[in-house]
């Protein structure tokens, strides 16, 4: 069974660009969550999506959005890019109707110069 | 607001010993989840082991063993007969109830982490 899947692994871009970042969740969960982590701020709560619907957002700035598709991969951007938006980006899927953990991805390591 | 706090930033054990891991929270809420992740440096987040906060029961996963104090909000791991293999920063992460809607759906509030380190 395929775990969750991000893409690219690895990114470098310049201040003021744009990114899109890509995740494919296990087949069957409907629920997508992102995550930022850097050295300073720890794990933070972007958004969660579930059956093309953002339910939750956390405390970002409107540079930073996201979507879901009908396949339920999702995919989340940041507009304008900041210095301070480099970090690793965690995508983690779930199935619904139960608890159950969230199943994380490897991430995208993204440097902002 | 939930609050996660993991008071040690590091910690050591030598392989085949038992080591805990200490993890606290804050929360209004009576009904959550708790959970237990490990990250290596491969970065993918495991899951370890999960809580749910009505079961006085602890939870066990093989090795690894969780000591749940609801009332003094406390969530510790334990690793026993530790290996190598489990190496890694090590997170403790709090959930609402699916019931508790609003801004707390969803989202998993993590602690600071500790990093564990095992000595051959």
């Amino acid at each position: 069974k395929a775990g969750v899947t991000q893409t690219p692994r690895y990114l470098i871009k310049t201040r003021g660009q744009q990114v899109t970042l890509s995740c494919s969740p296990i087949s069957g969960h409907r629920s997508v969550s992102w995550y930022q982590q850097t050295p300073g701020q720890g794990l933070q709560f972007l958004f969660e999506y579930f059956s093309e619907t953002q339910r939750n957002k956390g405390n970002f700035p409107g540079r930073f959005s996201g979507r879901q598709f009908s396949n339920s991969r999702s995919e989340m951007n940041v507009s304008t890019l900041e210095l301070g938006d480099s970090a690793l980006y965690l995508c983690a899927s779930r199935r619904t109707g139960g608890d159950y953990g969230y199943t994380f991805g490897s991430g995208t390591r993204l440097t902002v110069v | 607001a939930q609050t996660v706090t993991q008071s040690q930033p590091e910690m050591s054990v030598q392989e085949a010993e038992t080591v805990t891991l200490s993890c606290t929270y804050d929360t209004s809420e009576s009904d959550y989840y708790l959970f237990w992740y490990k990250q290596p440096p491969s970065r993918q987040m495991i899951l370890v082991i999960r809580q749910e906060a009505y079961k006085q029961q602890n939870a066990t996963e093989n090795r690894f063993s969780v000591n749940f104090q609801k009332a003094a909000k406390s969530f510790s791991l334990k690793i026993s007969d530790s290996q190598l293999g489990d190496a890694a920063m090590y997170f403790c992460a709090y959930r609402s109830s699916p019931d508790a809607g609003g801004t707390s759906y969803g989202k998993l509030t993590f602690g600071q982490g500790t990093i564990l380190t095992v000595h051959p």
